[in-house]
């Protein structure tokens, strides 16, 4: 079976510091991965995802994450965070092909002083 | 074209009740899952309908128990409540199973067990 581990639970920015939220899966096979991203009050959206190819992929609002099979990661990045980033983002992972479940992180919550 | 939606937005039940969550898809989605998401745990999955069949589980106990009409709406049922259910129970939908690119999460409903 899948899982995903997101080691920061909480982490605390100031406005124009850079970003680097961890994010590591088992599975023994190929892998679809994501960050979904929930900001206060909305709706769960996905920010990212990688399915094949270039293992740096690039989001919307500047965010980006690398997938380093070798090291079963695939960590989020921006680099320079800004007030409106202060949500909670969740690592996630399905094997890919076919019609598979995501399993999802516990989540890392982002606080990002003015 | 509207968005998921979950009803109710908020319930307050006492141990040992039971519930019924509604969610209703986005027009033309007929995969339906549902996620528990707690602070400690994040969003952990429940279940996952397609054609009013459960094609996914999770790891909850059968007091957790789901289904998808023909028009694609799913509930979900929750019997003899605990107070560790209490939750936000998130519903996404999709036009097929595990397909991201269509994947909407709606708003939740939030339980309180007392």
């Amino acid at each position: 079976a899948q899982s995903v581990s997101q080691h920061n639970h909480h982490v605390i920015l100031s406005e124009a510091a850079s970003l680097e939220l961890g994010c590591n899966y088992s599975y023994g096979g190929t892998v679809n991965l994501f960050w979904y991203v929930q900001y206060p009050g909305q709706h769960l959206q996905l920010l990212l995802k990688y399915f094949s190819g270039d293992p740096l992929v690039k989001g919307i609002k500047g965010f980006e994450a690398e997938f380093i099979k070798s090291k079963f990661s695939f960590n989020l990045r921006k680099p320079s965070v800004q007030w409106s980033d202060t949500a909670e983002y969740f690592c996630a992972v399905n094997s890919a092909g076919g019609y598979q479940k995501v399993t999802f992180g516990t989540g890392t919550k982002l606080q990002v002083i003015p | 074209k509207a968005g998921v939606t979950q009803t109710p937005r908020y319930l307050i039940k006492t141990r040992g009740q039971q519930v019924t969550l509604s969610c209703s898809p986005i027009s033309g989605h007929r995969s339906v899952s549902w996620y528990q998401q707690t602070p400690g745990q994040g969003l952990q999955f429940l279940f996952e309908y397609f054609s009013e069949t459960q094609r996914n589980k999770g790891n909850f106990p059968g007091r957790f128990s789901g289904r998808q009409f023909s028009n694609s709406r799913s509930e979900m049922n929750v019997s003899t409540l605990e107070l560790g259910d209490s939750a936000l129970y998130l519903c996404a939908s999709s036009i097929k199973p595990g397909d991201t690119d269509t994947q909407y999460f709606g708003p939740g409903t939030r339980l309180t067990v007392l």
